[in-house]
């Protein structure tokens, strides 16, 4: 069964604390992952795409690494404005489109 | 970019009465949107896809008579909550899916409509 796992669901950083997200997934045949940012009563903002594994993207203070088994979401430097939900999501092979989410992770960042 | 727009932002409703919820992609076009629902500090529940110019399909537990979707056009989704009852306030999103040649599409979410019945 395809499955997604974010971990933690919740963190408390301090201004300036850089931290990691983690998503692990077990996915019949990935057609890609995908990072988005959700703000309280918000719907999601799309942050990355992730293809194959060994793929980096980077924006701001974001960057978004892909393994087989696992993405991360690395927040280098984090301000205030950087407290959301981020929630990681993966397309499996069978080309339904359809995405499969995880709980996401509720990040909150302390001045 | 790629804009998604929803309308109504929120509605509130009397007990038994319809809603529709308009999704647009405003600069691209998009052969498939999705429609879903989320809870309170909960992740996002996929209703049903929608297909330009064909059926939707809805995922199991979804009621298709009480949520009518239709997909008009390529930039047009809607979702109609029929005969609306206080369990189905909720927060519904709408997205739709850019291609990328082959490779997974990326979803564009809309801002949500906050629905609330009376």
């Amino acid at each position: 069964e395809d499955q997604v796992t974010q971990s933690p669901e919740a963190l408390r950083l301090q201004e300036g604390e850089s931290s990691s997200l983690n998503c692990s997934y077990t996915v019949s045949g990935l057609r890609g992952l995908f990072w988005y940012r959700q703000d309280p009563g918000k719907g999601p903002e799309f942050l990355f795409t992730l293809y194959s594994a060994g793929e980096e993207k980077e924006k701001e203070r974001l960057k978004a690494t892909l393994t087989k088994k696992e993405s991360f979401l690395h927040i280098t430097a984090p301000k205030p404005e950087d407290s959301a939900t981020y929630l990681c999501a993966v397309q499996a092979g069978s080309n339904t489109g359809k995405l499969i989410f995880g709980q996401g992770t509720t990040l909150q960042v302390k001045p | 970019g790629a804009v998604v727009s929803q309308h109504p932002s929120r509605v509130i409703c009397k007990s038994g009465t319809s809603v529709k919820i308009e999704c647009r992609s405003l600069d691209f076009q998009a052969t498939t949107m999705f429609w879903y629902r989320q809870f309170p500090k909960q992740s996002l529940m996929l209703m049903a896809t929608s297909n330009e110019g064909s059926k939707a399909t809805y995922e199991q537990g979804v009621e298709k008579d009480k949520f009518l979707i239709n997909h008009a056009s390529l930039t047009l989704s809607t979702l109609t909550v029929t005969s609306a009852h206080p369990e189905d306030s909720s927060f519904y999103i709408c997205s739709a899916a850019r291609t990328s040649g082959g490779r997974g599409d990326t979803q564009y979410f809309g801002p949500g409509t906050r629905l609330t019945v009376l």
